[in-house]
C-alpha cells in the first residue's frame, strides 16, 4: 500500500497522560500536514513540514502539542498532558511541492481521552 | 484570509435524484479547489481536483466546477446511489504552502 499510513487507529487516555501519533507519507511526497477534525466540523490545520522543517503552526497547536518529521519522511504528533479538549480525529496528509496540489490523507488516528 | 462555506449543512434524497453541493470562498486568488468525501469514521477521500485554470472536472458521476469571480465551486451527482452518502467536503488552499482551508461539510444521505 502507498498511501498514506497512520498509527494507531484509536487511542483511548486518560486525561493528563501523554499520546503519540505517528504518520507515514506517500514516499516521493516532501511535504506532510497534520489536522485536526472535530464532531461534525471540518478539518482544522494544525502544522506543516517540508522535508523535516517545520513551516507553519497554527494558534490551535498549544504548547502541549509537539510535532517533529527528523529524516524528511515520517512524522510524529505528540500531545502532553491530555485534556478532554483533546478528544478529535487527527489526520495527516502529504503533497508535492510546488504550485499547491492534491493532499493525500491517511485514515485518521481518533483520539478519546477520558 | 480563506474561509471557505459549505451549505446545506445536511442533505437527504432519494436513490436516482441529480443533486448539487455548494461551496463558496472568500480569496478568488486560489491555485485550486479540491473537493473531499469523508465516510463516519474515516479518513478523507480525493474525489476531485480543479486548478485554477480549469472551470470544470469530471470524474464517473462526479463534475466539479469552478467560478472564481464569484468564489464558488458546486459538485453534481448524477443519479444519486445509496453508496453515495457521505460527507462531502470541500477545501482551497489559502496560500502557496498547500495547506488547504476546509468547509464544514455536506452531510448526503441517500434513501433507497
Amino acid at each position: 500500500d502507498t498511501g498514506v499510513s497512520q498509527n494507531p487507529r484509536h487511542k483511548i487516555t486518560k486525561r493528563g497522560q501523554n499520546v503519540t501519533f505517528r504518520c507515514d507519507p506517500i514516499s516521493e511526497h516532501n511535504r506532510l500536514y497534520w489536522y485536526r477534525q472535530t464532531l461534525g466540523q471540518g478539518p482544522e490545520f494544525l502544522t506543516y513540514f517540508q522535508n523535516e522543517a517545520q513551516l507553519e503552526k497554527s494558534r490551535l497547536l498549544s504548547d502541549r502539542f509537539s510535532a517533529e518529521r527528523p529524516k524528511g519522511s515520517f512524522s510524529t504528533l505528540e500531545i502532553q498532558r491530555t485534556e478532554q479538549g483533546d478528544s478529535a480525529m487527527y489526520l495527516c496528509a502529504s503533497s508535492v511541492t510546488g504550485v499547491p496540489g492534491e493532499l493525500f490523507f491517511g485514515e485518521g488516528s481518533r483520539l478519546t481521552v477520558l | 484570509k480563506q474561509e471557505v462555506t459549505q451549505i446545506p449543512a445536511a442533505l437527504s434524497v432519494p436513490e436516482g435524484e441529480n443533486l448539487v453541493l455548494n461551496c463558496s470562498f472568500t480569496d478568488s486568488a486560489i491555485y485550486n479547489l479540491q473537493w473531499f468525501r469523508q465516510d463516519p469514521g474515516k479518513g478523507l477521500t480525493s474525489l476531485l481536483l480543479i486548478q485554477s485554470s480549469q472551470r470544470e472536472q469530471t470524474s464517473g458521476r462526479l463534475n466539479a466546477s469552478l467560478d472564481k469571480s464569484s468564489g464558488r465551486s458546486t459538485l453534481y451527482i448524477a443519479a444519486s446511489q445509496p453508496g453515495d452518502s457521505a460527507t462531502y467536503l470541500c477545501a482551497a488552499p489559502s496560500s502557496n504552502t498547500g495547506k488547504l482551508i476546509f468547509g464544514q461539510g455536506t452531510t448526503l444521505q441517500v434513501k433507497p
